[in-house]
């Protein structure tokens, strides 16, 4: 089963920061916490992931919480194709379980 | 462009037909994985192979018969299916699993295989 929460869906008007939560209360010293996005019917695009400290690439930030409880994913300025399913996973590594992910629309 | 290349792209096929499903990978990888996601469901991960070993099987149906020949290529052969098992089939790899020790990097997916069996 997988091991994190997130709200169904989530609504964000275009050029504003989408910032998605992720509750894992229940999250291992060696789980990451990885985020990925389907765009419908794609394979699973990786995004970022972390273990304790925030991350930022290209694409994303990630903030995780001092104690690893829950994390936040953050596009900065989020376009009309940034509408996906987005999944937040904990993993040791390279196995994912994917849960039912957070339904991201952007609205012009 | 994610280095995991599926075929073919879509596929339908009788119950009584045999077919399989290919995925190859350029990432170096040595670890590969069949994932399945039926409409409006999380995707479920269904085999994982680990330098070519078949390392997990999640109760899969003996109808879906998995093949890794090199670290490369992973092949999956269906036969006698039934329409319940139409979905999207996606193939990942990675360098590494973890609970081996190795090191480990983040899942590649390909576009995956739209099956309908009919």
């Amino acid at each position: 089963d997988a091991k994190t929460t997130q709200p169904p869906s989530m609504d964000c008007a275009e050029g504003r920061a989408a910032n998605l939560p992720c509750n894992h209360s229940t999250i291992s010293g060696n789980e990451y916490v990885y985020w990925y996005r389907q765009i419908h019917s794609q394979g699973p695009q990786y995004i970022i992931h972390g273990l304790k400290n925030n991350e930022t690439n290209e694409m994303a930030s990630l903030i995780i919480t001092e104690d690893r409880k829950s994390s936040t994913l953050i596009l900065p300025h989020a376009t009309l194709r940034d509408t996906a399913v987005y999944y937040c996973i904990v993993s040791p590594g390279g196995k994912l379980i994917f849960g039912q992910g957070t339904e991201l629309s952007v609205k012009p | 462009e994610t280095g995991v290349t599926q075929t073919p792209r879509h596929l339908v096929m009788g119950m009584t037909n045999k077919k399989s499903l290919k995925c190859e990978q350029h990432l170096g990888h040595n670890a590969m994985y069949w994932y399945k996601q039926s409409a409006k469901k999380p995707l479920e991960l269904m085999f994982v192979y680990s330098l070519e070993e078949r390392v997990e099987n999640n109760s899969v149906p003996s109808r879906f018969s998995p093949e890794c020949p090199n670290s490369s290529h992973l092949f999956l052969h269906l036969h006698t299916l039934q329409p319940e098992d139409s979905a999207l089939y996606l193939c990942a790899s990675s360098q590494g699993i973890k609970w081996r020790q190795e090191k480990n990097t983040e899942a590649f997916f390909g576009q995956g295989t739209r099956l309908t069996v009919v």
